[in-house]
């Protein structure tokens, strides 16, 4: 069982650009958290989805920032015009029904030049 | 509200030397657990967790930790470190309040030195 998928692993963003990050869940998960990283901080918690549903995303800021987990295919965390306080890195955690243990991808670290 | 507190954002130890790293958590309901270890631009790796039963409880690597309710900590411990340890280690509390929110602390580096 190939764990949680993330890519790209590094991303480059001029400032106003868009960023794509992609998260594939592990097999049978139907739960996704996004968190991100800022450096030097530990990881904080932006969006939950599961399939077709966001159920929190109190952490997102409120602009610039989507989420989705789509029936088919990977969850994607899509940030528009990107500002330089965007650097981070982002992780995405599945688990699957009636489970606690939360499994982490290695991440996208996303620059915004 | 819940949150995590690692008050040592750095711990410096020798190799084969013993290692304490301190995690308190603040929470008015049932908590769940965890400490995760993440190597230089890897992702998080659970090395245990504590949902119920015993408070002392055992993770890989060697590692283990005991959960200690009245003090609200619970804190990662090794007996002797290997220089292969050296990494960034977080503690997390899981909310259950209608769905799982998982709460980091800052993180502790240790730095395992020969």
């Amino acid at each position: 069982n190939a764990g949680v998928m993330q890519n790209p692993r590094h991303l480059v963003r001029r400032r106003g650009q868009e960023a794509r990050l992609r998260c594939s869940p592990m097999k049978g998960h139907s739960h996704v958290y996004w968190y991100r990283q800022l450096p030097e901080e530990g990881l904080k918690f932006m969006v939950y989805l599961q399939k077709e549903n966001i159920i929190d995303e109190s952490g997102m800021p409120k602009e610039r920032f989507s989420a989705e987990f789509p029936k088919e295919g990977p969850s994607i965390l899509r940030i528009q015009q990107v500002v330089r306080g965007d650097s981070a890195a982002y992780f995405c955690a599945s688990f699957p029904d009636g489970a606690y243990e939360q499994y982490f991808g290695p991440g996208t670290r996303l620059t915004v030049t | 509200a819940q949150s995590v507190t690692q008050l040592d954002s750095q711990v410096p130890v020798f190799e084969e030397a013993p290692v304490e790293l301190r995690c308190n958590y603040s929470s008015s309901v049932s908590v769940y657990l965890f400490w995760y270890v993440q190597y230089p631009n890897q992702g998080l790796q659970l090395l245990l967790k504590y949902l119920s039963g015993s408070t002392l409880v055992k993770g890989i690597n060697g590692f283990e930790a005991e959960f200690n309710k009245s003090q609200t900590s619970f804190h990662l411990r090794k007996p002797s470190v290997h220089i292969s340890d050296t990494a960034e280690y977080f503690c997390a509390a899981l909310m259950n309040t209608g769905f799982q929110k998982l709460v980091f602390g800052t993180g502790t580096r240790l730095l395992v030195s020969p």
